[in-house]
């Protein structure tokens, strides 16, 4: 079974970068098929899904446009996880972010979530 | 990008009826890559449907999803009391992912 660990501050001020660790068991994180992303939800946006990472003979990510140029999603091979990393955060960013597995263009396994903060 | 459009916002029905629940495309969805998602409060989403008629693992088969193009449907049968929550659409095109806004699903 598939189980993914996300960790990271609950608080982040703004103009600074919110950094996320998601770690993974019961699969690689260089699995051919499958995907790792990064999500989030607030009220006012509803589920977003923020952009991913995988392995297709080499390293690749998509991002959303919404965060295009703020984004980076990285993969840790040696400890088979991957992190999340969004600059220049505002309290528009504040929402509980989510790592998932991404299969059949869809999403099966997911974290428990992550109430991220962005306050002074 | 696609946005999807659910409705109604909210149903109320009783256990044992059926609930109809609808997911409408602003353009077709690529290849029917159209998901559904259950929502529990304090939850996170869990997948329920996937490629419009695909039952996920473990997925009671009173929920069936179906539909094509850029109107898709998730019909639960029987509903029990754990069926009650929120229920979200999500699709797939362009190296993109997109989500409903969500249908809330409560006790009459």
């Amino acid at each position: 079974q598939v189980q993914l660990k996300q960790s990271g501050p609950g608080l982040v001020k703004p103009s600074l970068t919110l950094s996320l660790t998601c770690a993974i068991s019961g699969d690689s994180l260089s699995s051919n098929g499958v995907a790792w992303n990064w999500i989030r939800q607030s009220p006012s946006r509803g589920l977003e899904w923020l952009g991913r990472t995988y392995y297709r003979s080499k390293w690749s990510n998509d991002y959303a446009w919404a965060v295009q140029g703020r984004i980076t999603v990285s993969p840790d091979t040696s400890k088979n996880q991957f992190s999340l990393q969004l600059t220049s955060v505002t309290p528009e960013d504040t929402a509980v972010y989510y790592c998932a597995r991404g299969s059949r263009s869809t999403f099966d396994f997911w974290s428990q979530g992550t109430l991220v903060t962005v306050s002074s | 990008e696609v946005v999807l459009t659910q409705s109604p916002g909210t149903l109320s029905l009783s256990p044992g009826d059926r609930a109809t629940l609808s997911c409408r495309a602003s353009q077709t969805v690529t290849d029917n890559l159209l998901a559904w998602f259950q929502q529990k409060p304090g939850q996170a989403p869990r997948l329920l449907i996937y490629a419009a008629s695909g039952r996920a693992a473990g997925v009671p088969d009173r929920f069936t999803g179906s539909g094509s193009g850029t109107d898709f449907t998730l019909t639960i049968n029987r509903l029990e009391p754990e069926d009650f929550a929120v229920y979200y659409c999500q699709q797939f095109g362009s190296s993109s992912f997109t989500f409903g806004q969500g249908t809330k699903l409560d006790i009459k």
